[in-house]
């Protein structure tokens, strides 16, 4: 199982802000998932990055993965109150299961 | 309707107790999880069941047995439980186990407290 590193761990921003959170590896990665997680809340699923150098747009958020297949980024262009959440990435654990991040948990205030 | 549902939503317990949480799915979905959360928000996974059987078991004391009666629902039973067993406990399902490109729906999670 290899470590997904997220950075940064917290951030605090007001809205309109624009802000960027990172996933990265030692190892190449499959695939790629990013999750957000709402307060009391399960994961949901937000995008799945599968080809180097891949950019998903969903939104206000714009998904990269790395031309390597070692790292993804999220970027939040007018972050709104709406986006609090905490923002995990995932990859395979052993095929069967999502091995997570540490996550990046975002605040965005009015 | 919901798509995975988990009850409780909460569970304040004594040491020791015995305790179940329930899981069902009404997705069709062939495999099942169950995750725990801990309090810095670290996601792992404990075990994966696809078709009713096991395929994943992480390093989980054997104090915690799954049970699955059938592909919708995946049970979780802990027994004599400790304080570090507190923490959120998802549970989750996906069509396809293996494929990292499938989507895994998580449950809203039980909340577990230990006394």
């Amino acid at each position: 199982t290899q470590l997904l590193e997220q950075s940064p761990q917290f951030l605090s921003i007001q809205e309109g802000e624009n802000l960027t959170v990172y996933c990265n590896s030692s190892s190449v990665f499959s695939s790629l998932q990013w999750y957000r997680q709402e307060p009391g809340e399960g994961p949901v699923l937000l995008v799945t990055v599968v080809t180097g150098g891949e950019v998903k747009k969903l939104k206000r958020l714009t998904f990269q993965f790395g031309d390597a297949r070692k790292d993804s980024s999220l970027h939040i262009t007018a972050a709104q109150p709406g986006d609090t959440g905490l923002y995990l990435c995932a990859d395979s654990n052993s095929g069967y299961a999502l091995n997570f991040g540490k996550g990046t948990s975002l605040l965005v205030t009015p | 309707d919901t798509a995975v549902s988990q009850t409780p939503k909460y569970l304040v317990t004594q040491m020791g107790n015995d305790k179940s949480i329930k899981c069902e799915q009404n997705l069709g979905h062939d495999t099942m999880y169950w995750y725990k959360q801990d309090s810095k928000k670290f996601l792992k996974i404990m075990f994966s069941y696809n078709n009713k059987e096991l395929i994943i078991n992480e390093t989980v004391p054997n104090r915690f047995s799954p049970k699955s009666p059938d592909k919708a629902h995946l049970n979780l039973h802990i027994n004599s439980l400790e304080l570090g067993d507190s923490a959120v406990y998802f549970c989750a399902s996906s069509s396809i186990a293996g494929a990292l490109t499938d989507t895994q729906y998580f449950g809203p999670g039980t909340r577990l407290t230990v006394l």
